[in-house]
């Protein structure tokens, strides 16, 4: 039931793009995305709701493709302050059409931002 | 707005002595949860609570893990007795979401880095 993150790491040079990959074997109800710098706390970034749409946080947005129950963030012109541990956080869509209540995050994917 | 506090912010024990963790949230977050982390994985869900009320424990070992939240704000989460594999990070979080649905961002506490010796 874990979501799948893709790449596990990437190493950028500032101003370049990158795009981090969520995929659920089951159904989603919302993805939920979030960063964590080292030894800090996970920051939420955003919520995706089941509708396909995609929503846009300064130069990071994100998709989410419901029917594939895959959800992508996009990081454009990356600076360094964008490093970090970026995690999905996948909430389920039950049988009955309604939420499996919690969240349930993937291993997370390493950014580095070199200058 | 203050955020969620935890305390303390390092523990060292040995293994098979208790532990206990502090979370206050965010005020007015009816939701509260607990993770823990695991050096290079994602937060996993131990418990979440809405007022005083367990919502979802079923990853709660219970066999040595407990967690209380009293009148609905301060919350504690303890360790008894403590294994090698407990050692992590205990993160809180906290929420507006109500009812059955995680529809609101979860904002974290900076954790609690256990270590077991």
């Amino acid at each position: 039931q874990q979501p799948v993150q893709s790449p596990q790491a990437v190493i950028l040079r500032e101003g370049e793009d990158a795009v981090i990959n969520c995929s659920s074997s089951k159904a989603l109800y919302s993805v939920h995305w979030y960063r964590q710098k080292h030894g800090e706390a996970p920051v939420f970034l955003m919520i995706l709701l089941k509708g396909g749409e995609q929503k846009g946080h300064e130069k990071i947005s994100a998709s989410f493709n419901e029917k594939k129950q895959q959800s992508s963030l996009y990081l454009t012109a990356s600076q360094l302050s964008y490093s970090g541990t970026y995690f999905c956080g996948t909430e389920l869509l039950m049988n009955y059409g309604g939420s499996q209540g919690n969240l349930i995050f993937g291993k997370g994917t390493k950014l580095s931002v070199k200058p | 707005e203050a955020g969620v506090a935890q305390s303390p912010r390092y523990k060292i024990i040995e293994k098979r002595q208790s532990v206990a963790f502090w979370c206050n949230p965010i005020s007015g977050h009816a939701t509260l949860y607990w993770y823990q982390q695991i050096l290079g994985q994602g937060p996993k869900l131990l418990i979440q609570f809405q007022n005083n009320g367990v919502v979802d424990d079923s990853q709660l070992p219970k066999d040595r893990f407990s967690a209380e939240r009293l009148k609905g704000v301060d919350s504690t989460l303890k360790i008894q007795p403590a294994k090698l594999e407990d050692s992590a990070v205990y993160l809180c979080a906290s929420s507006l979401a109500v009812g059955y649905r995680v529809d609101q961002p979860q904002h974290f506490g900076d954790g609690t880095r256990l270590s077991i010796l």
